[in-house]
């Protein structure tokens, strides 16, 4: 069984407090690492897709680093504000022969920020 | 309307009802995926479309029965339900099944009574 553990569970912050997350996801057969941004009651939204260890992606005040050999990814949000409160999804998949397997999700890290 | 949609975004049925979930994507893409998601478990894959073609199964019951007649549009038909159904389902697209990034829609929130 193939298994994306995600921590902390949930997150309580105040405004302007910087945070992370942690994705742990099988190191071996690695194809791909997804973090997806899920408000409540909207469509979870990718922010990003990272596939070479070592890769580091940016999207304003959020970022997140690929350590694919031992298998774990961090999601940093610097500054938090009230509308980055949402649940962070994490992903993977297998690689099949060169193709892409299905994304095998975690439970999520459910992010509150105070004003 | 763009991206992913999808209706209802609420349904509760008996569990003798018949209902079907429908989901259209205005994105080009020729992929399509059902998800699950029950409480505090993680999204489940139940199906994948590729060209209108079924890929994937995964060990669905078969009181789920989803039906694709084109590369926009998804249906799950929905009969004899039971209780532990209740999940909110959600439909997601890609450009194809090899493709990194998959577009959800916000999903349908089902309650079985």
């Amino acid at each position: 069984i193939l298994n994306v553990e995600q921590s902390p569970q949930s997150l309580h912050v105040q405004e302007g407090d910087s945070t992370n997350f942690t994705c742990s996801f099988p190191s071996s057969n690695f194809y791909a690492l997804h973090w997806y941004r899920w408000e409540t009651a909207k469509s979870p939204e990718a922010l990003f897709v990272m596939t070479l260890n070592g890769d580091e992606k940016k999207k304003g005040r959020i970022s997140a680093t690929l350590n694919t050999k031992e298998g774990y990814s961090y999601l940093y949000i610097k500054g938090s504000q009230p509308e980055d409160s949402a649940t962070y999804l994490c992903a993977f998949t297998l690689n099949y022969g060169g193709s892409q397997g299905n994304l095998i999700f975690g439970k999520g890290t459910k992010l509150s920020v105070k004003p | 309307e763009t991206g992913v949609t999808q209706t209802p975004r609420h349904l509760v049925m008996g569990m003798t009802n018949k209902k079907s979930l429908k989901c259209e994507q205005h994105l080009g893409h020729n992929a399509m995926y059902w998800y699950k998601q029950s409480a505090k478990k993680p999204l489940e894959l139940m199906f994948v479309y590729n060209f209108k073609e079924q890929t994937e199964n995964n060990s669905v019951p078969s009181r789920f029965s989803p039906e694709c007649p084109n590369s926009s549009h998804l249906f799950l038909h929905l009969h004899t339900l039971q209780p532990e159904d209740s999940a909110l389902y959600l439909c997601a697209s890609s450009q194809t099944t090899n493709r990194l990034e998959q577009y959800f829609g916000p999903g349908t929130r089902l309650t079985v009574t």
